[in-house]
Formats: C-alpha cells, structure tokens, sequence
C-alpha cells in the first residue's frame, strides 16, 4: 500500500495567515492526488484534485501543487470558516489510503 | 445535484454482519461511476474499503476483502455494503461516496453513520 503522511498534525494560525499543509507519498503517484476539507461533525468534502485543479464552488484562496511524491495545500489568506482538518488521498494505485489529517485551528 | 444518504443500525454484536445501504438521489447510480464506503476512526483515520459499478464489478481493500461484500441495486437507485465478523475495530463512521469519472477521488459523500461493535 502507498503510506501518505501529512505534517504539521496540527497548525494554529491567525486570520488572514498564510497556511500550508504537506503530503508525502511513500511512492511516486504523478499528479493522482487529491485533498479534502472535513469540518466538525460533517463528511470530507472535495477540494483540489489532480494535486492542482480547485473543485467547483472552492474558494481561489484554497490552492495545491505537486507531483511525483511530495504536495501542498496552501490556504492563502486563512479565514475563520477554514476551520476543519484536512486530508490528502492518493488516487493511483489500489488500495486507495489517506494521509493522518492536518487539523488547523485558529489562534 | 446528487445525494447520498446512509442508512442501517448503528449497534451491531462482535462476530455479526454489519449491513448499510447507501441511497441515491438527484442523479442514477447506472451511469459511468463507481461507488465507495470509506470509514472514519479515531484508530485508523480515513480507511477506503471498497466500490462497485453499475454492471456489479467490484474492488475491494485487501485488508478487509475476505469479510466485505458491496452489492448494488440499480432498480432502488441504492448500493449496500456487508462487514461480516466484526469486532470493536470496525467501529467507525461509514460513509458512502460517488467516485468521479475516470479518476479516483471522491465527490460528493455521504453525511456519514455511525456503527458501534458492542455487545
């Protein structure tokens, strides 16, 4: 199985911060990487995939980049309803795995 | 735009048969895409556990592959996910999501259900 490992676990930041999340494949996957938003209580919800194409409806301020076995989720002006832990998720090879999460809280 | 909703109990016994189903609405299920359970535990995070098409196909995750079986009903526009001998492990939220097209990630989901092992 592909291992996906997030850092920071955890990142608090004021509004208004720039914020970036890294993931890292244990393999090479290309550009098969997509990331996800999950608030409190609710399902993941689709943010970028093919490690750069914002989803419909994503704010601009979301971003991604990467290829081969390290990427970025960048937020760039963080705003209160950012608010969530965020996961990434290889999509080339089965089994389908996930990163750990990255939990941002604001300061 | 499509929906997913989950349902089935949310306490199933050690050793018994966790049983979901997985309703549709808003779109067909008989279209070109697959359709996913992932579950969610505090233990595991998040943990892909198989998906079917409309023709009956399916993939399943190694892991779990010898006590899951997803099924689909395309006349109830519905999906259903069996988790035979379950133990406390398999306690998670399950969800039910669409896979798009030709890719292999997720959109939209389910709002999730919880399934507690207990006895």
């Amino acid at each position: 199985d592909i291992q996906m490992t997030q850092s920071p676990s955890s990142v608090s930041a004021s509004i208004g911060d720039r914020v970036t999340i890294t993931c890292r494949a244990s393999q090479g996957i290309s550009s098969w990487l997509a990331w996800y938003q999950q608030k409190p209580g609710k399902a993941p919800k689709l943010l970028i995939y093919a490690a750069s194409s914002l989803q419909s409806g994503v704010p601009s301020r979301f971003s991604g980049s990467g290829s081969g076995t390290n990427f970025s989720l960048t937020i760039s002006s963080l705003q209160a309803e950012d608010l969530a832990t965020y996961y990434c998720q290889q999509a080339n090879n089965f089994p389908l795995t996930f990163g750990q999460g990255t939990k941002v809280e604001i300061k | 735009q499509v929906q997913l909703l989950e349902s089935g109990p949310g306490l199933v016994k050690p050793a018994g048969t966790l049983s979901l189903t997985c309703a549709v609405s808003g779109g067909s299920i008989s279209g070109g895409n697959w359709w996913s359970w992932v579950r969610q535990s505090p233990g595991k995070g998040l943990e892909w556990i198989g998906e079917i098409n409309h023709s009956g196909s399916t993939s399943y995750n190694p892991s779990l592959k010898s006590r899951v079986t997803i099924s689909i009903d395309n006349s109830k526009n519905q999906f259903s996910l069996r988790l035979s001998s379950v133990s406390a492990a398999d306690t998670a939220i399950y969800y039910c999501a669409r896979k798009v097209v030709v890719a292999n990630w997720f959109d939209p989901w389910g709002q999730g259900t919880l399934v507690t092992v207990s006895s």
